[in-house]
């Protein structure tokens, strides 16, 4: 099976400054996504990433605060930008396997901003 | 616009003990639905996928079923054990891919 990492697992951040997160899967993926997780709180979608076209954003999210590249079928980045404490969370990338409907999802990335 | 509500929000039983988690879901048109596993500060483990047109799916101490019709699931885990102990999330789709995430029942299981 596929294996899927993230990068950072945690950072402390600045408010004002942006924080780019990797997410790379061991075998090639038509489909990556992008979730958030508040605290206390369960997932929200933020953006399907497909490579070689502009990411896909869920209501409540825009390109200018996550912006998003996918420039392989193994690798997306989403960036947190002009961070403020309300964007502390756990973002998630995940992908689904060979489009079987069954999705796959990296350990997080947790980020504090103070 | 769909909604996933899990029932109980937190549960705490001894070890041993065979337990049922509740999922529902408000607009029956679903893809599949999924359940996972997540411990603290962690991602997200796939436990089982139900197909729309599945009625169950099972892998060891864990069995879960789908009520399509009916907008239902539920997980069971039999024997629970102290490493059961996690936040269990039921999620569906409309499309097979994009999910739509309950808020998560806690479970302690104590030994």
């Amino acid at each position: 099976s596929a294996v899927i990492s993230q990068k950072p697992s945690r950072d402390i951040c600045q408010r004002g400054t942006s924080l780019t997160i990797q997410c790379q899967v061991d075998s090639q993926v038509t489909m990556m996504f992008w979730y958030r997780q508040q605290p206390g709180q369960s997932l929200t979608l933020i953006a399907t990433a497909n490579q070689g076209s502009e990411a896909t954003y869920e209501s409540g999210f825009v390109i200018d605060k996550f912006p998003i590249s996918r420039p392989n079928l193994t690798f997306s980045t989403l960036t947190v930008s002009n961070m403020s404490p309300e964007d502390s969370s756990i973002y998630l990338c995940s992908f689904d396997r060979a489009n079987t409907g069954e999705l796959f999802f990296g350990e997080g990335s947790r980020l504090t901003v103070l | 616009k769909q909604e996933v509500t899990q029932i109980p929000a937190a549960l705490s039983v001894p070890e041993g003990e065979n337990l049922v988690l509740n999922c529902s879901f408000t607009d029956s048109a679903i893809y599949n639905l999924q359940w996972f596993r997540q411990d603290p500060g962690k991602g997200l483990t796939s436990l089982l996928l139900i197909q729309s047109s599945q009625r169950e799916q099972t892998s060891g101490r864990l069995n879960a079923s789908l009520d399509k019709s009916s907008g239902r699931s539920t997980l069971y885990i039999a024997a629970s054990q102290p490493g059961d102990s996690a936040t269990y999330l039921c999620a569906v789709s409309k499309t097979g891919n994009k999910l739509v995430f309950g808020a998560g029942t806690i479970l302690r299981v104590k030994s």
